[in-house]
């Protein structure tokens, strides 16, 4: 099955930096990356998602990149504000299996003052 | 807001003892999904019901069990419990059968405790 590694597990940056979370996937038949926001003591919050037929996605702050050959993804934060503090969860799927959303273990993002 | 609700909130038992998960999806969505989130760990996929049916199984512990009802609200029965089984239980769900066209929309969680 599936196996989605990300990394860091933890990440702090100054309010105004970029931050970037990394994420490899094993299924070459994934072709489906949506990243979730979790704040602290609240549900998932889908907030980009990346089909295999694109390489780069933006929403305004927000940017996902894909590399299909080397089998990751990555998540793009910029001009990163306090209310970015949460844990970001990315995650992998063939499309039309929806069952097999495989997550990430979470990166803790703290942007400090 | 997500549309979906989740009760009870918290959840506090003994080991060997047996609880209900409560979930209502969105208006209009058939799947339903749960999920388990332990401390240390990521979002782990139990199973999936779409429109009454079960449709795929993840890593659910054979003490575990869901249905889906004729309403689409869906109940998660966990059994036997364990001080393991102590987690942030999920219930998401989508539209389609295929959450990869429509996305998962997550409710708040129970907190199960195991003492």
């Amino acid at each position: 099955g599936e196996n989605v590694e990300q990394h860091p597990s933890t990440l702090s940056v100054q309010e105004g930096d970029s931050a970037v979370i990394k994420c490899t996937y094993s299924d070459s038949a994934s072709n489906y990356f949506p990243w979730y926001k979790q704040e602290l003591g609240k549900r998932p919050q889908l907030i980009i998602d990346i089909r295999s037929n694109v390489g780069e996605k933006k929403d305004q702050r927000i940017a996902v990149t894909l590399n299909k050959t080397a089998k990751h993804f990555s998540l793009h934060i910029t001009e990163t504000q306090p209310e970015d503090s949460a844990v970001y969860f990315c995650a992998a799927t063939p499309t039309g299996t929806a069952s097999k959303l495989t997550f990430g273990t979470g990166t803790r993002l703290q942007v400090t003052l | 807001d997500s549309g979906v609700t989740q009760t009870p909130k918290h959840l506090i038992t003994a080991t060997g003892q047996r609880v209900t998960l409560r979930c209502s999806p969105r208006s209009g969505d058939l799947s339903v999904y749960w999920y388990q989130q332990s401390l240390d760990q990521g979002l782990q996929f139990l199973i999936q019901y779409y429109n009454g049916e079960e449709r795929a199984k993840g890593n659910i512990l054979e003490r575990f069990s869901a249905q889906q009802f004729p309403d689409l609200h869906s109940e998660l029965n966990l059994s036997s419990l364990e001080l393991g089984d102590s987690a942030l239980y999920f219930c998401a769900s989508s539209v389609s059968v295929d959450s990869t066209y429509s996305p998962l929309h997550f409710g708040n969680g129970t907190r199960l405790t195991v003492t």
